[in-house]
Formats: structure tokens, C-alpha cells, sequence
């Protein structure tokens, strides 16, 4: 059972340019979060998917960014018109809720690097 | 809201050292707790959780207790290896919620 992926694993983007950032959740999971890590500090939630369906987007902020869980596909974090402060580390995790608590698995995330 | 606040870093031992890194957690009703690492370069890994007070999650040589009356869910070791130097952070959530984070707190074990 493959874990959760991401790609690409790096990601370089001018300022201006749009970034799009994929994730697969490991078979069977139908929970997916995204969130930030910048330089030395912890992981920031930025929105929770379920399929077709955005949940909890508290974290994400008002402009540029959007998120999308389709049907079929992986998860896609959008930035468009990146500046340097969004440079950062962005992580997908995904969960199923059989156990009844929220045990994520992440991925191994995308470095994003604005120049 | 829910906040997490962990030991500041970086923390260097030697090996075979004790280990301990402070969490403590601010949350409503009874949240899961959890502890992940990072090694350089990757994601995180869950290294141990708990449900509900009074657990003990363990992985690895690692235990954590979970303290209602303290809030607190402090990371131990008994005895430190070169290959645990990473970043270690302490989470909670609340059913389906989003993971809270602490700051991480960033280990080097020397030989």
C-alpha cells in the first residue's frame, strides 16, 4: 500500500507565475489536509478536503490559494501569482476515520522557492 | 482556539543520554495527542499517539503520558542514539479536525 505522494518534490516559480501542487492520499482515504511549513517553524494548517468537498478552509489565505479534491485525481493546492513569501515547505496528509480518531499520514512534500 | 506549546530547541545530548521534551496543550473537551519526527529533508512520521487521558502511546524507545490534569504530554527517552537527531513535534486534534502543531523542537544527538 503506497504511502501518500506528492510531487513535484521541488518546485521553482518567478514571482507573478502560478504553482500547483499535487497529492494522492494513500488508498482507502477519503481525508486529505494540506499545510505549510516555512523556514524553522512548525506546520501551519492551511484547508481540509473529503472529496468534492471543501470542509474546513480557515487556514488558507483570502487571495491566491485554492484547493480542489475531485472525484477522481489527486488533490491540488493552487497558488497563483506567487510571491517570495510563499516559499516554503507544503505538506498533504490524509486520513480515514475508521480508528475514530484523525491519525494523518503525510507526504514527503513539495519545496516551493520563489525567485 | 487549540494551541500546543513545546519545549524550545534546539536540545543537543550525547548518546545515551535521557531525553525529554516538554508539550503541553491547550484544548476544550478531550483532544487525541500525538508526537511526529522529521528528519532532514522529508516529511513527518508518527512516532506515537494517545485518545485519552491516562495513555501511554510508546514506538521505538519513546513513551509519552497522556496528562489531563496537566495538560501535558511530554516526549521521554531513556537513552538516546545518534540516529534520533531530528525535529520532533507535538500535535493535537479533535475528531476529523486539522492537526495543531507545537514549534518543534530540533534534537542532535553527538556520539
Amino acid at each position: 500500500n503506497a504511502g501518500v505522494m506528492q510531487n513535484p518534490r521541488h518546485l521553482v516559480r518567478r514571482r507573478g507565475q502560478e504553482a500547483r501542487l499535487r497529492c494522492s492520499p494513500m488508498k482507502g482515504h477519503s481525508h486529505v489536509y494540506w499545510y505549510r511549513q516555512l523556514p524553522e517553524e512548525g506546520l501551519k494548517f492551511m484547508v481540509y478536503l473529503q472529496k468534492e468537498n471543501i470542509i474546513d478552509e480557515s487556514g488558507m489565505p483570502k487571495e491566491r490559494f485554492s484547493a480542489e479534491f475531485p472525484k477522481e485525481g489527486p488533490s491540488i493546492l493552487r497558488i497563483q501569482q506567487v510571491v517570495r513569501g510563499d516559499s516554503a515547505a507544503y505538506f498533504c496528509a490524509s486520513s480515514t476515520l475508521t480508528s475514530g480518531y484523525n491519525e494523518q499520514f503525510f507526504g514527503p512534500g513539495t519545496r516551493l522557492t520563489v525567485l | 482556539g487549540n494551541s500546543v506549546t513545546q519545549m524550545e530547541g534546539p536540545v543537543t545530548l550525547s548518546e545515551e543520554a535521557f531525553l525529554t521534551i516538554n508539550c503541553t496543550y491547550t484544548a476544550t473537551g478531550y483532544p487525541s495527542l500525538f508526537w511526529y519526527v522529521q528528519y532532514p529533508g522529508e516529511g513527518l512520521q508518527l512516532l506515537l499517539k494517545a485518545t485519552k487521558a491516562d495513555d501511554k502511546g510508546s514506538n521505538k524507545g519513546f513513551e509519552a503520558t497522556y496528562r489531563k490534569e496537566t495538560t501535558s504530554f511530554h516526549l521521554e527517552k531513556g537513552s538516546v542514539q545518534v540516529s534520533d537527531s531530528a525535529v520532533y513535534f507535538c500535535a493535537l486534534s479533535q475528531g476529523a479536525q486539522k492537526l495543531v502543531f507545537g514549534q518543534g523542537t530540533r534534537l542532535t544527538i553527538n556520539p
